[in-house]
């Protein structure tokens, strides 16, 4: 069955980058994706990559797939306080109902 | 943005409650909505799907008697945690797939924090 995996924790300093790592083990998903969840609230989706793409940019986001080596990582650069949550990466499963699979949540943590 | 709308964002009761939790999709039809179940510092397991206008589909383990689905329109499902006992005690929450976006995503309600006494 499908595996997401995330390595659990990552603290950094104001101002640094940020690089969170995900593997995955389906490689018919079509999309995947980078949520943030901050404490007791839901899950906002802050990117997606399309499987055939290498590289995508979105303001301070950059989201990297190596679709051979099943890796997919975010980068946040110039990361913020407000950037202290849990990440969670998630590939769709190519079924009907095309449903959701999260990795484990890599907890970030930003100091001043 | 599109924006799923679920409530109670609370809920304490006494055991052998039935508890009913509703999610909306505000500015999207959604055929197909999901709810999850997320224990303390761990990832989001899937409980079932909700298709509008036919049955859900549970997942593996998810008691359907237990856990009550109807997804009534294309806006609004509920889940009903019938008869609840301490060990239901958990955040759900439920997401909602907007089909009008290319990429498909799903959007997420901002949880329900269930207590049973």
């Amino acid at each position: 069955g499908e595996d997401v995996e995330q390595s659990l924790f990552l603290s950094v300093r104001e101002g640094d980058s940020s690089v969170i790592n995900c593997t995955y083990t389906d490689s018919s998903s079509t999309y995947l994706y980078w949520y943030k969840q901050e404490p007791g609230a839901g899950l906002q989706l802050l990117t997606y990559i399309f499987s055939n793409m290498d590289m995508k940019q979105d303001q301070r986001l950059t989201v990297l797939l190596n679709k051979k080596d099943k890796h997919l990582s975010l980068r946040i650069a110039d990361t913020q306080t407000g950037d202290s949550a849990i990440y969670f990466c998630a590939e769709s499963t190519n079924t009907g109902f095309q449903k959701l699979v999260f990795g484990t949540g890599t907890r970030l943590l930003v100091s001043p | 943005g599109a924006v799923v709308s679920q409530h109670p964002s609370r809920v304490i009761c006494k055991s052998g409650t039935s508890v009913k939790i509703e999610c909306r999709s505000l500015d999207f039809q959604a055929t197909t909505m999901f709810w999850y179940r997320q224990f303390p510092k761990q990832s989001l397991m899937l409980m079932a799907t909700s298709n509008e206008g036919s049955k859900a589909t549970y997942e593996q383990g998810v008691e359907k008697d237990k856990f009550l689905i109807n997804h009534a329109s294309l806006t609004l499902s509920t889940l009903t945690v019938t008869s609840a006992h301490p060990e239901d005690s958990s955040f759900y929450i439920c997401s909602a797939r907007d089909r009008g976006q290319s990429y498909q995503p799903q959007h997420f309600g901002d949880g329900t924090r269930l207590s049973i006494l």
